[in-house]
């Protein structure tokens, strides 16, 4: 099956600071993927669909500025957490919809942030 | 408001019986419905789901989909300790997946 890689897998880092989290697809190219936040023993919660060649489109209630989403080629998008906060730490997931007809998503392997 | 609904929430169970996940969806042009399990990190895909009545197999799961009455149900059968996940089911669009809150199933010995 496809492959979407994800990295970093755990960061942390002090309150104020920005962190960026890079979502490849390996073995297909990806047009669209979707960034999800994921509490403790809660569902995925979509915060936005990145476009490659156009800007993401962001879920209602998920701040653009805060969550900074370029998807600056085929197989790469990223998500900048700006000026992460204590309230910003939570499990961060990409994915991509697999070819050829986008209906099976792909998950990377998901980004811990802990912001002290 | 597109929807989809899991249920039950958590589930605890012994090593041998058989589990019935239900997930139900309200989703404007509607396309297939995904099962997927979340261990700790990234979901893993079991199924998907685009035609009504035809039962997927994969060992000891199965799942099947009911277009008319909207829903779908992912059966486990003699169940292990390594079963225990949480097994998320989403419906697709053609725009958007629509996640449920997840159903917690804990396998006990």
């Amino acid at each position: 099956g496809a492959v979407v890689s994800q990295h970093p897998s755990r960061v942390i880092c002090k309150s104020g600071t920005s962190v960026k989290i890079e979502c490849r697809s390996l073995d297909f190219q990806a047009t669209t993927m979707f960034w999800y936040r994921q509490f403790p023993k809660q569902s995925l919660m979509l915060m936005a669909t990145s476009n490659e060649g156009s800007k993401a489109t962001y879920e209602q209630g998920v701040e653009k500025d805060k969550f900074l989403i370029n998807h600056a080629s085929l197989t790469l998008s990223t998500l900048t957490v700006t000026s992460a906060h204590p309230e910003d730490s939570s499990f961060y997931i990409c994915s991509a919809p697999g070819q050829p007809y986008g209906e099976k998503l792909f998950f990377g392997s998901g980004t811990q942030l802990s912001v002290l | 408001e597109d929807k989809v609904v899991q249920s039950p929430l958590s589930l605890v169970v012994h090593e041998g019986d058989t589990v019935t996940l239900n997930c139900s969806y309200e989703v404007t042009n509607f396309r297939s419905l995904l099962w997927y399990k979340q261990e700790k990190k990234a979901p893993t895909f079991l199924f998907m789901l685009t035609s009504s009545g035809i039962e997927k197999k994969s060992g000891r799961l199965s799942s099947i989909l009911d277009k008319k009455e909207l829903f779908s149900i992912l059966n486990i059968t003699a169940t292990q300790t390594g079963d225990s996940a949480i097994y998320l089911c989403a419906a697709y669009n053609f725009n958007k997946f629509y996640f449920g809150s997840g159903t917690k199933l804990n396998v006990k010995p």
